[in-house]
This record gives C-alpha cells, structure tokens and sequence, in this order.
C-alpha cells in the first residue's frame, strides 16, 4: 500500500507571495490533516478535512487555507507568505471514521520564504 | 485537552530496553493515551496505543497505571534507529488534531 505522498518536496518563495501544497493521502482514507513544524512552536495542527468539508481548525490566520478534493487528495495554500510561515508542513491521513484512528504522516514540505 | 508532560531528553545504550515516562493527571475517562514518534527528517509515525489495559505490539509496549495518570512506553531493545522524539498524546472519539507537545528526544548510544 502506498504511502501518504506530498509535493513539493522543498520550495522557496519570497514574502508576500502565496504558496499551494498538495497532498495524496494513503488509498482508502478519507481524513486528511495539516501540520506545521517549526523549531519554535513545534508541530501544530492547522485543519483537517473529511470527505471534502473541513472538520476541524486550529489556531491559525486566514492565510492559511486547505481544500479537498472528492478522489480525497487535498491542498493547501498559503497567502501573502510572511518569512515566520518557514516551516515543514506535514500532512497526515486517516480512516477519519472516529477521532482516534491512526494517522500516517507524509515526509513533508519543507518551505523557506526569503 | 488534558496535557501530558514529558522529560525533554532521554539517553539509552544499545540494546538495553528504555522507559520513557509520560504524566496526564488530567485525563478524562474517554482519552485514550497514544504515542507516536519522529525520526529525523521524517514525519511522524504511530507507535502503539492504550485506553486502560497494558498494550503490545511489534514496535513497543505501553503500560498504563491504575489510575490512568501517567503512562510507561517501553523499548524492550533500543536500537540506533530509534533515536527519535517520542510524543505522548491523548486523543478522544470527538478529537481529529493530534495535539503534539514537546516529547522527548531519545538519543541511543552504540
């Protein structure tokens, strides 16, 4: 079975420009969640999607949005980028069906804005 | 969400088993008690979890108090490949996010 899939890999971009981040989630699972990392504040959820409607939203400004699509693959997109917004954004997926199904975390996107 | 503290580091040798330690006096009665935990340069991945009873698997065991207030992983053989950083996180039925703290960072010496 293959794994949960992200693209790109690495990106730079320069402030005030917006970033999209895409996301194939393991076949079958219908939940997908967004993280960033950071060495500051460590992982931290952003939101999370199931069958297409966004389920759940941490703590994060309008900037940062996500979507998904009905093959369950999602993205998310990061507007007037800020040079703080350089991080390793992680995506999971999951079965979605209860709250404490196992996530399998992608490798990551490691962003840097200039 | 209850909270679970965590030591920041801890070091082992090389095939000695490990006992990382995790505290949630807070936890509720429907919070389940997961780990996971993060190698470097990857993302995280599931290690084991429990509700009250001890729990096996091929990766680790998770011991559970009595009280539920503070739970044990332990690696019956540490090996390199598991330095990493180990979070101790409760989740509920409602709960999508996992809340990661901090964890702690497992250094394995040969």
């Amino acid at each position: 079975k293959a794994g949960v899939t992200q693209t790109p890999r690495y990106l730079i971009k320069t402030r005030g420009q917006q970033v999209t981040l895409s996301c194939s989630p393991i076949s079958g699972h219908r939940s997908v969640s967004w993280y960033q990392q950071t060495p500051g504040q460590g992982l931290q959820f952003l939101f999370e999607y199931f069958s297409e409607t966004q389920r759940n939203k941490g703590n994060f400004p309008g900037r940062f949005s996500g979507r998904q699509f009905s093959n369950s693959r999602s993205e998310m997109n990061v507007s007037t980028l800020e040079l703080g917004d350089s991080a390793l954004y992680l995506c999971a997926s999951s079965r979605g069906d209860v709250g404490t199904d196992t996530q399998y975390f992608g490798p990551g996107t490691r962003l840097t804005v200039l | 969400d209850a909270k679970t503290t965590q030591p920041n580091s801890m070091e082992s040798n090389e095939e000695e088993p490990v006992h990382l330690p995790c505290n949630h006096s807070t936890i509720s009665g429907t919070d389940y008690i997961h780990w996971y935990r993060q190698l470097p340069s990857q993302g995280p991945e599931y290690v084991i979890h429990g509700l009250t009873s001890n729990v096996n698997n091929r990766m680790a065991s998770l011991a559970i108090a009595e009280d539920r207030k503070s739970s044990t992983l332990i690696l019956h053989r540490a090996t390199l490949r598991d330095a990493a950083v180990y979070y101790c996180i409760l989740r509920d039925n409602s709960g999508y996010a996992l809340n990661f703290g901090k964890g702690t960072s497992l250094l394995v010496t040969p």
